[in-house]
């Protein structure tokens, strides 16, 4: 009930192509859904969220795709980078006694090639 | 966002001492949360630490290993007691400024226990 399954495990992109990772949730009460960029011997750095009132949301070469039916969302990067390389967590979260917990999926490491 | 530094940035332990690990935020926040991300893996919230009142501790950990504090809103203490080599791990600590769902991360701690 409380798991975000998160696929694939590894993806690897040639530069200019569109890197693709999905995340599935059981939990309807989640009602936020971020996604977060990991660099080795780093913090995750929040990259974009989005909410279940709204099935897309774009910022730059990242867009999120939410559909509330299947109880799934997607990270897509356009025009994939090197600098792109990292590992991907996506993540869901509700209000849980007035604290925002999350739970993060099992990430995707992305490597993109020059 | 929120500028979150932590001490020690790493750290080599022998197996039964303990670690302090600190975590200073530039500006006060309500909520903060430490997680643990073990080698390759997703991370896990171990508690949340909100200023003022005790830590709540997630299924599977204890205050009695991870005791926590948070003398004020801009500072909070995680401390690894009796450590193990299963407790060998990056330890990272992350603020929710507002009670809202952005949560920001620090660089984390990466301990080793031999």
């Amino acid at each position: 009930q409380q798991q975000v399954k998160q696929s694939p495990q590894s993806l690897i992109v040639q530069k200019g192509g569109i890197s693709i990772i999905n995340c599935a949730y059981e939990n309807t009460a989640f009602d936020y859904f971020p996604w977060y960029q990991q660099f080795p011997g780093k913090g995750p750095a929040l990259l974009i969220a989005i909410r279940p009132d709204v099935s897309e949301k774009k910022e730059g070469r990242f867009t999120i795709s939410f559909n509330k039916s299947a109880k799934q969302f997607s990270l897509h990067i356009m025009d994939s980078q090197p600098g792109d390389s990292a590992t991907y967590f996506c993540a869901a979260s509700s209000d849980t006694s007035g604290t925002y917990k999350y739970i993060f999926g099992t990430g995707t490491r992305l490597k993109v090639l020059a | 966002s929120a500028v979150i530094s932590q001490k020690p940035s790493r750290d080599i332990c022998q197996r039964g001492t303990s670690l302090t690990i600190q975590c200073q935020v530039d500006s006060q926040v309500t909520m903060m949360f430490w997680y643990r991300q073990q080698p390759g893996q997703s991370l896990t919230l171990i508690a949340t630490a909100n200023q003022g009142s005790e830590a709540t501790y997630e299924s599977g950990f204890v205050i009695d290993k991870f005791p926590i504090s948070r003398p004020n809103l801009t500072f909070s203490t995680l401390t690894v007691s009796n450590m193990s080599p299963e407790d060998s791990s990056i330890y990272l600590c992350s603020v929710d400024r507002d009670r809202g769902h952005e949560q920001f991360f620090g660089p984390g701690t990466r301990l080793t226990v031999l």
